[in-house]
């Protein structure tokens, strides 16, 4: 099982709609969550951080966590195209022997259309 | 303030050269990482390094060495260079526990694309 999934895309939306982004990972210490968009040839950027269980709501974007169920996601609201970018969700594990160990999905390319 | 520093920018390596990929940071952050992104994939971790003095293995480390001998600097060593370490590499740090001013996030240096050919 790999340690860190993302829904796979490539994900089309159209401009003002809402963009949902998951992500599942298997290890149960980690504690700090990480949502990261990369536009190509750049670096990646933080959108969010989620440390807790619930919704984290910053301008258009929400993360919610779901420790128990190892999942957590990114809804992006009035989708505009300049939102269309890969984005990567990461974790960092809180304990074990990978103590500090921050490990990034596979990435989800998301376009948004006029 | 610089943040994470990365040099050099652009590389061409013929197989069998070796070179070192350097990154520094200025933000006095206990972890850094080295990463390294293939086309139209993500972010596989080489090596990290929790501080000065300690440094662990990722996903995929065969080919490539860390040293971590001061808390800013986090140099990637790769010898015996081959096709199938051409990619994008990047440098990252975040700090350990998390301020009134600052959260964990990682912060990403400008990577350095290597060709071997």
């Amino acid at each position: 099982q790999k340690e860190v999934e993302q829904n796979s895309g490539p994900l089309s939306v159209p401009e003002g709609a809402i963009a949902s982004l998951n992500c599942t990972y298997s290890d149960r210490v980690s504690q700090s969550f990480f949502w990261y968009r990369q536009y190509s040839g750049k670096s990646p950027e933080l959108i969010m951080s989620i440390y807790s269980n619930g919704d984290k709501e910053d301008g258009r974007f929400t993360a919610q966590l779901n420790k128990a169920s190892q999942y957590v996601s990114l809804l992006i609201r009035d989708s505009q195209p300049s939102d269309s970018a890969t984005y990567l969700c990461a974790f960092r594990q809180a304990g074990g022997t990978s103590y500090g160990k921050l490990t990034f999905g596979q990435g989800t390319i998301l376009t948004v259309h006029p | 303030n610089a943040g994470v520093t990365q040099t050099p920018k652009f590389r061409i390596l013929k197989i069998g050269q070796s070179m070192t990929l350097q990154c520094t940071q200025d933000m006095n952050h206990n972890y850094m990482y080295w990463y390294r992104q293939d086309p139209g994939m993500g972010l596989k971790l080489i090596y990290y390094s929790v501080g000065a003095g300690i440094t662990d293995k990722g996903e995929v480390p065969n080919g490539y060495n860390v040293s971590r001998s001061t808390t800013e600097d986090f140099p990637l060593r790769l010898e015996l260079a081959a096709p199938s370490q051409t990619s994008v590499y990047f440098c990252a740090s975040s700090p350990h526990r998390a301020t009134e001013t600052m959260n964990t996030e990682a912060f990403f240096g400008q990577g350095t694309r290597l060709t071997v050919v």
